[in-house]
């Protein structure tokens, strides 16, 4: 297990809604990066916070945003959900300037939009 | 889109034999990196290589990278039940560990 916490679990959504996911990093990370990851597929990247400030966005529209707070915890949120957005959501806490030793993940929060 | 390719897709072995997997990919990298993945819960880094080494051991895992050929692959020796899960590369083009994973291989050990 990691020191990478996610909440909620799961939840479920209707078409249209807006929904808030929330991260907290591992102890000594300044780094949180997002994911998504629908059904049977790998992990795509939606983002990456650094210094509170987006460091790296995916293929992904504007409808995502995220939000990283000074004690580098982080939010994503989705307005307008569609259909396609339900997936497993996962955020990962590094530390910056130390690629190449891996990050951690969380345990992922499961989005269902009805 | 994803930025790599897995095969096999799936993969039933015994308890006892050896289980490989591979990797590939599209552009030019810093690292490849293997997770984990049980039953759609959190991922779990495995093994790291760097773009300038061609094999790397950790306890049962060998990883072995091919840069001109852009693919990597992970061997599982003495494969046990417990490894029975979804293996994921994943690859870091020196973005600070902004990874871009491949489509998986399911594994299942069978006792």
């Amino acid at each position: 297990e990691t020191g990478v916490t996610q909440s909620p679990t799961h939840l479920i959504k209707t078409r249209g809604q807006q929904v808030t996911l929330r991260c907290s990093s591992q102890s000594g990370h300044n780094t949180v990066s997002w994911y998504q990851q629908a059904l049977g597929q790998g992990p795509q990247f939606i983002f990456q916070y650094y210094r509170e400030e987006e460091n790296g966005r995916g293929n992904f529209p504007p409808r995502f945003s995220g939000l990283q707070f000074p004690n580098y915890s982080s939010e994503l949120n989705v307005n307008a959900l569609e259909l396609d957005d339900s997936a497993l959501y996962l955020c990962a806490s590094s530390l910056m300037g130390t690629s190449g030793v891996g990050a951690y993940f969380g345990p992922g929060t499961r989005l269902t939009v009805l | 889109s994803q930025q790599g390719e897995e095969d096999p897709q799936a993969l039933s072995i015994q308890e006892g034999e050896n289980a490989t997997m591979n990797c590939s990919y599209k552009t030019s990298i810093n690292n490849l990196q293997w997770y984990r993945q049980n039953s759609g819960r959190g991922l779990v880094h495995l093994i790291l290589i760097r773009s300038n080494e061609r094999e790397k051991h950790s306890g049962r895992l060998r990883v072995t990278l091919d840069t001109s050929k852009k693919s990597s692959s992970l061997l599982i020796t003495a494969s046990r039940a417990a490894d029975t899960a979804s293996y994921f590369c994943a690859t870091d083009a020196n973005t600070g560990n902004q990874f871009y994973f491949g489509t998986g291989t399911s594994l299942t050990v069978i006792p």
